[in-house]
Formats: C-alpha cells, structure tokens, sequence
C-alpha cells in the first residue's frame, strides 16, 4: 500500500523558472490538498480540490496552479519560482465529509529557489 | 475564525522524562482534534485523535484528553525515548467543515540519552 506518493525529494530552481511537483494517491480518496510548511508557521495550504475537476484556493495560492483530472493525481505547478517559494511542499489526501477521518501525508518535497 | 495555538519548542528532555505539549483551540461547535507526527525527513504522521468531549486518544504511550471547558488537547506521555524526537502538531477538522485541517505551527521535542 503505496499511500501518497511526492516525487520529487528534493529540488533546486533558479529564480523564474517553473516546475511541477508530483503528487499520487492510491487510497481512492476524494480529497487532496497542498501544504507549505515553513519555519515558526507550521503548514499553510495552497490548494485542494473535493474530487477530480474541481480544485479551490487555500490560505497562500500565489504562484502556485493545480488541476486534478484523475482522482488519484494533484500536481502542483510552480508558473515562476522566486526565492520565497523556498520551503517544504507536502501532498495530503483523505476521507470526505467525515470529521474523524486521518489525513495521509507524502514524505514532501523540499525546494530551494536560487 | 478556526485556530490551533501550541507552545512554542523546542522542548528539550532527558529519556524517561514526563512530556506534557500544550495545545489549545478556538473553534465553533465541536470540532475533532488531532495530533500528529513528524519525524525527521519525514511527512506527517497520525499520532492520535479524538472527536468529542472527554474523549482520549492514545497510541505508542502518549495520551491527550479533548476538554471542551478548557479548549485544550495537551499532549502527554510517561517516559519519552530518544526516537520520540521529533515535530508534534496539534490539528482540528471543524464541525462545519470537515475536509478542512487547521494545524497549530508544531513543536519540536528533543530527547537525550
């Protein structure tokens, strides 16, 4: 059982260049959503999406886009890396409408921009 | 709106010490609380969970107890061990919206031999 899979660990970027980090999911969940987790401020979501086709804003979307055309995959594109996008990206996936339910998380993808 | 306060860390023990990691909430209605784990390298992990009043969840020796009087969730354990070293985060799915976390900043435990 695979879980949430990021890929890839690590990465470095010069400023204006773009990437998308990988994000897979075999646990049929319809929810997926993106953190940024960055020193003394715990994580902040970018994005997230309710299901395949469908993705919303969370508390920090700038420079960031997603789309999700299959329940298992939710890629996170960065248009135009600047220094401030350096940080540590983690990929989570759950359960919907369930108020117990365990988010699972990928081992994340650690970013520096140059 | 929502929240999640923890204490600020790190926390630094001695093995076989007592862990106490305060978190607090401020929240509508009555949401689940969670804390999970984070060991280094790592993504996140569920370390514990529980969905009402007076409800304690518990695994691997750590405890917390949801207290809706005094809108706490602290984090306890008995004896900590050096693998016990890690970032602890305190969470909450609101009651009106239950796809959404929201994560205290998190607080890092050192543990010494």
């Amino acid at each position: 059982n695979a879980g949430v899979t990021q890929t890839p660990k690590f990465q470095v970027l010069k400023t204006g260049q773009s990437m998308t980090l990988q994000c897979a999911q075999d646990m049929n969940h319809e929810y997926m959503s993106w953190y940024r987790q960055d020193p003394g401020m715990g994580l902040r979501l970018i994005h997230y999406s309710v299901g395949a086709g469908i993705t919303d804003q969370g508390e920090v979307p700038n420079g960031y886009n997603v789309s999700r055309s299959t329940t298992e995959d939710f890629p996170l594109r960065l248009l135009s890396a600047a220094p401030s996008q350096t940080s540590v990206y983690f990929c989570a996936s759950s359960q919907r409408q369930i108020s117990n339910t365990e988010a699972f998380f990928g081992q994340g993808t650690r970013l520096t921009v140059v | 709106g929502d929240s999640v306060t923890q204490m600020e860390g790190p926390v630094t023990l001695s093995e076989e010490a007592f862990l106490t990691i305060n978190c607090t909430y401020t929240a509508t209605g009555y949401p689940s609380l969670f804390w999970y784990v984070q060991y280094p390298g790592e993504g996140l992990q569920l370390l514990l969970k529980a969905t009402k009043a007076d409800d304690k969840g518990s695994n691997k020796g750590f405890e917390a107890t949801y207290r809706k009087e005094t809108t706490s969730f602290h984090l306890e354990k008995g004896s900590v061990q050096v693998s016990d070293s890690a970032v602890y985060f305190c969470a909450l799915r609101p009651s009106y919206n239950t796809d959404k976390l929201i994560f205290g900043t998190g607080t890092r435990l050192q543990v010494f031999p």
